[in-house]
């Protein structure tokens, strides 16, 4: 099976800096997906931002962008202009034939 | 319009009870899958379905059953219920083609 390692547990950042979260995986597919879910103290867990193996292009929405390198299967998610609505526990995660696996999360806290 | 729905959202009960928790997606999606968020929040996968279809059974106990009637529904059914069982629990959805996961709101299930 697939797996998914994020080696930072917790980070902080200050309002309005920028911080990546770093996120690496292990497989053996050449076609699959790559996710940051974000997930605030209310538990809900939302998409933040999603890439296709296959593009080349790095996916960018608003403030999150990815630095997507297939090669050395590393997939992080960088956030500019942190807000303090950014606080949250964040998880990588990789989708392939209806199998998905997330790593063990990165709790991010953005301080005033 | 809730994409992903389940119910309850909490339940409190006693070891050795049974109980149920109910899934369903208004999304036409065609996997279903189960996870369990332990304390340290991880998210593990336990169960996937395809069109009802049991794809992916991760050395869950025996214990746990899952049930899809159709491929709208994943119901999850627990029996005697032990204090390691105490997390919260996910369902999702997703679409082969876009990959893109939709999670409900997660039952936090207490066992005493």
């Amino acid at each position: 099976a697939q797996t998914v390692t994020q080696s930072q547990p917790e980070m902080s950042v200050q309002e309005a800096e920028t911080v990546t979260l770093s996120c690496t995986y292990d497989t053996s597919e050449s076609n699959y997906y790559l996710f940051w879910y974000k997930q605030p103290p209310s538990r809900q867990m939302i998409l933040v931002i999603r890439q296709e193996a296959y593009k080349q292009q790095n996916a960018t929405e608003n403030r999150f962008s990815v630095n997507f390198q297939k090669a050395a299967k590393s997939f992080s998610l960088k956030i500019s202009d942190s807000q303090l609505g950014d606080t949250a526990m964040y998880f990588c995660a990789f989708m392939n034939n209806n199998d998905m696996r997330f790593g063990a999360g990165t709790r991010l806290t953005v301080k005033p | 319009d809730t994409a992903v729905s389940q119910t309850p959202k909490y339940l409190v009960t006693q070891m050795g009870n049974d109980k149920s928790i109910k899934c369903e997606q208004n999304l036409g999606h065609d996997t279903m899958y189960w996870y369990k968020q332990d304390s340290k929040k991880f998210l593990k996968i336990m169960f996937s379905y395809n069109n009802k279809e049991l794809i992916i059974n991760e050395t869950v106990p025996n214990r746990f059953s899952p049930k899809s009637p159709d491929k709208a529904h994943l119901n999850l059914h627990i029996n005697s219920l032990e204090l390691g069982d105490s997390a919260v629990y996910f369902c999702a959805s997703s679409q082969v083609m876009t990959g893109e996961a939709f999670f409900g709101q997660g039952t936090r299930l207490t066992v005493v």
